[in-house]
């Protein structure tokens, strides 16, 4: 299977700790995005990086959250310390920006639950 | 800004029926792409289609079809002799050209295809 994989698919943890999710892309992809789906919402943006550069960030990434593509490969997305309000899925995405538009291939995402 | 908006919360609909998902959007730019996506209940984004704002003509894919209008800014998902498999979340989406590509969507529309 060649499309965008994430690990792990579900997390449950306990109010405080820190998650990491990692999302490995489709390889020839440069860019990379994460979005965050709560229940009864549609996706929305987080961040995204071209390469290993993280060149947008929005402004629901608050400072528990950082994400991570050291060599421009996969990506991690670490929440410290946290909060029942960051049960979500994570979706990230990739694509490939050489054509007009930059196809985004979404993976199946990472259901997280914190009690 | 750009925003999408469903204004269907949720549709039932005996299978067979004809069922249209509403979507609206607002956007300053000329340039602009949007997207309609199914995602079942596996939780994985299904691509469904994309249409750059230079584009109005309507397209068909079997029982799928889509009626873009920029003089209202709506982009319409018609699902022709729907079938119990069509049950699912559908998100109406926008990009805008040339930036970061992020995708903006809509809160979705439950749609439930009745036996």
């Amino acid at each position: 299977d060649t499309g965008v994989s994430q690990d792990p698919r579900h997390k449950i943890t306990k109010r405080g700790q820190n998650v990491t999710f990692r999302c490995d892309p489709i390889s020839e992809h440069n860019r990379l995005y994460w979005y965050r789906q709560t229940l009864g919402q549609g996706p929305e943006f987080l961040t995204y990086f071209q390469n290993e550069a993280q060149l947008e960030k929005s402004r629901l990434l608050s400072d528990r959250f950082s994400a991570e593509r050291p060599k421009g490969s996969f990506s991690t997305l670490e929440i410290q310390r946290t909060e029942q309000g960051d049960s979500a899925m994570y979706l990230c995405a990739s694509s490939f920006d050489i054509r007009a538009w930059h196809e985004q291939y979404f993976g199946p995402g990472t259901r997280l639950t914190v009690t | 800004a750009q925003k999408v908006t469903q204004a269907q919360t949720e549709i039932s609909v005996v299978e067979k029926e004809d069922v249209t998902l509403d979507c609206v959007y607002e956007t300053r730019d000329t340039t602009y792409y949007l997207f309609w996506y199914k995602q079942p209940p596996s939780g994985e984004l299904v691509f469904l289609i994309r249409r750059n704002s230079f584009d109005e003509q309507n397209e068909i894919s079997g029982r799928y079809s889509w009626n873009f209008q920029k003089s209202t800014s709506s982009f319409n998902f018609t699902i022709t002799a729907s079938q119990v498999v069509d049950s699912a979340v559908y998100f109406c989406a926008l990009s805008e050209v040339g930036r970061d590509d992020k995708i903006i969507f809509g809160k979705g529309t439950r749609l439930h295809i009745l036996p």
